[in-house]
């Protein structure tokens, strides 16, 4: 069964970058995509962006200018960075691995609560 | 741009079916996606491709889809399905979720 893991700071300044580690465990990374979602306190779900292994991406196009994620097949691993954040990227950010269509989420990280605050 | 519309909120007697809907338009040429998040709970895929349900997930949880219109129905509501529910579908290479429906089991 495979299992994903998020890791990375609680709180990042106003104005720096978010950066965020899904481990990968039970399965090999080098299939399917790989996508991040966050979720703002009390709100709902946002599709970030995904990473495939050949270094393919897509953005969700309200925050392209700011995100980037990448690859590390040797630790089976991914990343996301977010960069110049404000207060409105408070939240759970998860990792999620894509379905038969990379669309589709049925394996989900426990979530990561990210807080920006100065 | 490409919006998915839910219900903000469904109330269901234990034992009583619950229906959310889901409305976009073009929704009808893709395939829908729901899920259940319970408090303080990562999201759980409950349907797939409109009308699939992945292992472990309830048979009294359906899909289904009509014109630009995608239902989850939960049939037989338990407490236990008290949460919120997500719509999700994509287009133009964007994945898009609904609002969300919390469902009360009153």
């Amino acid at each position: 069964q495979v299992q994903l893991r998020e890791s990375g700071p609680g709180l990042v300044r106003p104005s720096e970058t978010l950066s965020l580690t899904c481990t990968v465990s039970g399965g090999s990374i080098n299939i399917f995509y790989w996508s991040w979602v966050r979720q703002p306190p009390g709100k709902g779900l946002e599709w970030i962006g995904y990473v495939y292994h050949n270094g393919n991406t897509k953005y969700n196009p309200s925050l392209k200018t700011r995100v980037t994620t990448s690859f590390d097949s040797s630790k089976n691993q991914f990343s996301l960075d977010l960069m110049s954040v404000t207060t409105a990227d408070t939240a759970v950010y998860y990792c999620v691995r894509g379905g038969q269509f990379w669309w589709e989420f049925p394996y989900w990280g426990q979530g990561a609560l990210v807080t920006v605050s100065s | 741009s490409f919006f998915l519309t839910q219900p903000p909120s469904v109330s269901v007697s234990p034992g009583q079916t619950a229906t959310i809907t889901c409305s976009g338009d073009g929704l009808g040429d893709k395939y829908a996606s729901w899920y259940q998040q319970k408090p303080g709970q990562s999201p759980v895929m409950v349907i797939y491709q409109d009308t699939k349900r992945p292992s472990g997930i309830p048979e009294r949880f359906s899909g289904s889809s009509s014109g630009n219109t995608a239902t989850l129905t939960i049939g037989g509501t338990q407490t236990m399905d008290e949460a919120d529910y997500y719509c999700q579908s994509w287009d133009s290479d964007t994945v898009v979720f609904g609002g969300g429906t919390k469902v009360t089991v009153l």
